[in-house]
């Protein structure tokens, strides 16, 4: 099945600074990858997502990158503000996953310093 | 707005205890989950519902079952429960997925279950 690696684990960074989450995925098949937050204390929340058949998309501040031949995708978040601290999850959706399950990464504490 | 509810969000059980955490729905979304987290392991599928009555299992069902009788409601068991249950349970939801790609996985709040 689907194996999903998430880097860093924890993430610390200056009020402004641009932060940058890694995922890496075994499935060459996938074609689904959403990024969820979680601030503490809250649900998970869908942020982002991004589908095989597009290398890059933005929203705002945020935006994903997806390199299908290297098989990994990232988050970038610009200018961040504390606001932003949370975990936050990458997950992949394998195309011969019966049940388009998703398969979540570790992880990312991010803390945002002001 | 989807609205996933969690009956409990913190509960204290003893070794050997049922449990059940439940789960109800609003959005008449067919797809139903239960995840559990832990750190450093992210969220991992215990069991989840692809409609009433449907059930299939996840990366991780062993010492859980589930009961989907109402679309709207999706309940978590614990037959007999032990330390190494001790976690957060998030229950989600969605629409059935008809697409190639993902559709929105909405969660509830979670349950933080603790086993002593």
């Amino acid at each position: 099945g689907e194996n999903v690696e998430q880097h860093p684990s924890t993430l610390s960074v200056q009020e402004g600074d641009s932060a940058v989450i890694k995922c890496t995925y075994s499935d060459s098949a996938s074609n689904y990858f959403p990024w969820y937050k979680q601030e503490l204390g809250k649900r998970p929340q869908l942020i982002i997502d991004i589908r095989s058949n597009v290398g890059e998309k933005k929203d705002q501040r945020i935006a994903v990158t997806l390199n299908k031949t290297a098989k990994h995708f990232s988050l970038h978040i610009t200018e961040t503000q504390p606001e932003d601290s949370a975990v936050y999850f990458c997950a992949a959706r394998g195309a011969n996953n019966a049940g388009n399950m998703l398969t979540f990464g570790g992880g990312t504490r991010l803390m945002v310093k002001p | 707005d989807v609205k996933v509810t969690q009956s409990s969000r913190y509960l204290v059980k003893r070794t050997g205890e049922k449990v059940f955490l439940e789960c109800v729905q609003d959005m008449d979304h067919e797809n139903m989950f239960w995840y559990r987290q832990d750190p450093g392991l992210g969220l991992r599928l215990i069991y989840f519902s692809y409609d009433v009555k449907m059930k299939e299992k996840g990366d991780i069902p062993e010492g859980y079952s589930v009961s989907r009788e109402k679309k709207e409601r999706f309940s978590l068991i614990l037959e007999s429960a032990s330390t190494n249950q001790t976690s957060m349970y998030l229950c989600a939801s969605r629409f059935r997925d008809r697409r190639t790609a993902g559709n929105t996985i909405y969660f509830g709040e979670g349950s933080w279950l603790t086993v002593v």
